[in-house]
């Protein structure tokens, strides 16, 4: 069984660029979270995928952006970088059926700096 | 407003002790209610669900809705239980289920 994994695991941005983060989720998985951690916080939901559309997002602006491929892997986008998108962002794979999404498993997260 | 409270930041027992991490809750229905782990150098994991009424690790937690809490017990603590827990709420919007997390608190379990 392959795990959640995540790439990059760190990258460093200047403000006003634009990164794009990747996920490829736990085999068998069907829905994508991606979350926000801030230092010293807890993750903060950004959105969540389920069969290639966007099903439900948190209190994010629009230039944080999404996709779910037919693998179920997905790409974290975000654009016009501001300093305070500086965090850890964690991709969480689970298995939707009926009501229950399941448990999350987690990678690894990538640690994006914005200078 | 849906909310998730983790009052202490850090938590420091000696091996052996019993441990109580804090966890109150605001949601207006239904909650399903989740303890994850974090082990140093090691990713997010479920911990346990309130749903499930499991022990995990010799841990457990009881949903209280008079109290609106779901505190994570251990009656005797291990050095290997040094982590970063959190508490987390999960919200539902149709089949949208957010997770709602805590600020997470960190346990040092002393030799």
């Amino acid at each position: 069984e392959t795990g959640v994994t995540q790439s990059p695991t760190h990258l460093i941005k200047t403000r006003g660029q634009q990164v794009t983060l990747r996920c490829s989720s736990q085999s068998g998985h069907n829905t994508v979270s991606w979350y926000q951690q801030a230092l010293g916080q807890g993750p903060q939901f950004i959105f969540q995928y389920y069969r290639e559309e966007e099903n439900g997002r948190g209190n994010f602006p629009p230039r944080f952006s999404g996709l779910q491929f037919p693998n179920y892997s997905s790409e974290l986008n975000v654009n016009a970088l501001e300093l305070d998108d500086s965090a850890l962002y964690l991709c969480a794979s689970s298995f939707y059926l009926g009501s229950d999404t399941g448990e999350l498993f987690f990678g690894e997260g990538s640690r994006l700096t914005v200078l | 407003a849906q909310r998730v409270t983790q009052p202490e930041k850090l938590l420091s027992v000696f091996k052996g002790a019993p441990v109580e991490l804090k966890c109150n809750y605001s949601y207006s229905g239904s909650p399903e209610l989740f303890w994850y782990v974090q082990y140093s150098r090691q990713r997010l994991q479920l911990l346990l669900r309130h749903i499930s009424r499991e022990s995990i690790k010799g841990f457990t937690a009881d949903l209280n809705k008079g109290e609106t809490s779901f505190h994570l017990k251990k009656p005797f603590a291990q050095e290997e239980d040094s982590a970063m827990y959190y508490c987390a709420l999960s919200s539902n919007a149709g089949n949208n289920r957010k997770l709602i997390w805590g600020l997470g608190t960190s346990l040092a379990v002393n030799p």
